[in-house]
């Protein structure tokens, strides 16, 4: 079957490091997007990753492990406006289909 | 600019009720979905088209229905038959294969 996992609530303090975690079981897997996605706002792209490894973009960063089935999203020095939820995508087979998690809350406090 | 609209951003209907949410996109893209999002939960696949006068049922079809007799339109009507129909209901399109999706900035359907 295909099933993406991700914690649903994260809390962390503004200026610090902050990791969330997903994990995927997709059939025919070809990349994994992180995408923000602000309260009853449109999801906006943050990342995408096809191959291991880390891929780093400005306070953000997305590493992947296909061997694994695991990726993680990295938010440093973290910012009020970083509050808002994270979904971890996988793109499923060649449809270019993607199976989205429940999504992470994050809520960065002062 | 290019993008993707939805339209309304807000829409009441009574129950029993037909409505029909508006999407339409001028980038291009070949490839459109629609999306159901209830709160707290990620995104679930409603319909999805990767090519005009073509679509296919996403994990939760049932009680709605699409068309794509153009390009750059995707309307997916919510149907008397959906039993829980309010909810946010994002459209998204790409130009299919491995890229990522551009959204739409969602229709939040409320049905009393």
């Amino acid at each position: 079957g295909q099933n993406i996992d991700q914690p649903t609530e994260m809390t962390a303090t503004e200026g610090a490091i902050v990791q969330i975690n997903c994990t995927y079981q997709t059939s025919g897997f070809n990349g994994l997007f992180w995408y923000q996605q602000h309260a009853g706002e449109a999801p906006t792209f943050l990342s995408y990753n096809v191959l291991d490894g880390l891929e780093e973009k400005g306070r953000f960063s997305s590493f992947l492990s296909r061997s694994k089935g695991y990726s993680y999203l990295l938010l440093k020095e973290l910012q009020m406006k970083d509050s808002a939820s994270y979904l971890c995508a996988a793109i499923s087979g060649n449809t270019g289909k993607l199976i989205f998690g429940q999504g992470t809350t994050l809520q960065v406090k002062p | 600019d290019g993008g993707i609209t939805q339209s309304p951003k807000y829409l009441f209907r009574k129950e029993g009720q037909n409505v029909t949410l508006s999407c339409e996109q001028n980038l291009n893209h070949d490839a459109m979905y629609w999306y159901r999002q209830d709160p707290g939960q990620g995104l679930r696949l409603i319909y999805y088209s990767q090519i005009v006068n073509d679509f296919q049922k996403g994990d939760i079809a049932e009680g709605y229905s699409v068309s794509r007799e153009k390009k750059e339109s995707f309307p997916l009507t919510v149907t008397s038959a959906q039993k829980n129909p309010t909810a946010f209901y994002l459209c998204a399109s790409s130009i299919g294969g491995m890229n990522g999706y551009t959204f739409g900035s969602g229709t939040r359907l409320t049905v009393v």
